[in-house]
């Protein structure tokens, strides 16, 4: 079974440019979750999707992030414009169902703003 | 809001020796489930075990055993024999219930693992 696939890998941009990330989640998969992760931190939340809708974006910074899910498989996360607090591994991950379904992450895209 | 506190920044651990892991959270749910993920340098979070607050018995999977304890909300991973590959960051993760709204998980700070030869 294919993992969750996410690209690119890395990226470098300067400050106030824009960058998008891919993420193909698990065949089947209906929940989409994209975590942003600072370095020597944890993996915080910033949006949730239940096949093409919304469940929860509270902590996405909505004023340069955002984010879809078309079709409700793939999904886009777009940074514009961004910041150097940005700088971080933003982590895609799906679960089969919005249950106690263990939750699959893929290898992360990692950025870097200077 | 949840809330998932990781106090050990790092641990230390010679090859083949038991190493236990601490893990605390906050919540007012009485269903929900608890994780310990695995992360090594290249990023991907790789599961290591998984507990359903309303199973008593402990989880295991191989050398990773949990020690879960609902009334002090603890939930601390024990690792058996120790290995080289074991080296990464250990985060412990809470996830409550789907019931409508979002059920994405919230993790601690991370543990940072370290195997001595």
């Amino acid at each position: 079974e294919a993992g969750v696939a996410q690209s690119p890998r890395y990226k470098i941009i300067e400050k106030r440019q824009s960058v998008a990330f891919w993420c193909n989640p698990i065949s089947g998969h209906a929940t989409l979750y994209w975590y942003q992760q600072i370095l020597g931190q944890g993996p915080k939340l910033l949006i949730q999707f239940q096949n093409n809708g919304v469940v929860d974006d509270s902590q996405l910074p909505k004023d340069r992030f955002s984010a879809e899910r078309l079709k409700g498989v793939d999904s886009t996360l777009k940074i514009q414009p961004a910041k150097l607090e940005d700088s971080a591994v933003y982590l895609c991950a799906s679960s089969p169902s919005r249950s106690g379904n263990t939750i699959y992450f893929g290898e992360g895209s990692w950025l870097t703003v200077v | 809001a949840q809330t998932v506190t990781q106090s050990q920044p790092e641990m230390s651990v010679q090859e083949a020796e038991t190493v236990t892991l601490s893990c605390t959270y906050d919540t007012s749910e009485s269903d929900y489930y608890l994780f310990w993920y695995k992360q090594p340098p290249s990023r991907q979070m790789i599961l290591v075990i998984r507990q359903e607050a309303y199973k008593q018995q402990n989880a295991t999977e191989n050398r990773f055993s949990v020690n879960f304890q609902k009334a002090a909300k603890s939930f601390s991973l024990k690792i058996s024999d120790s290995q080289l590959g074991d080296a990464a960051m250990y985060f412990c993760a809470y996830r409550t219930p789907s019931g409508g709204g979002a059920d994405g998980l919230t993790f601690g700070k991370g543990t940072h693992l370290i195997i001595q030869p």
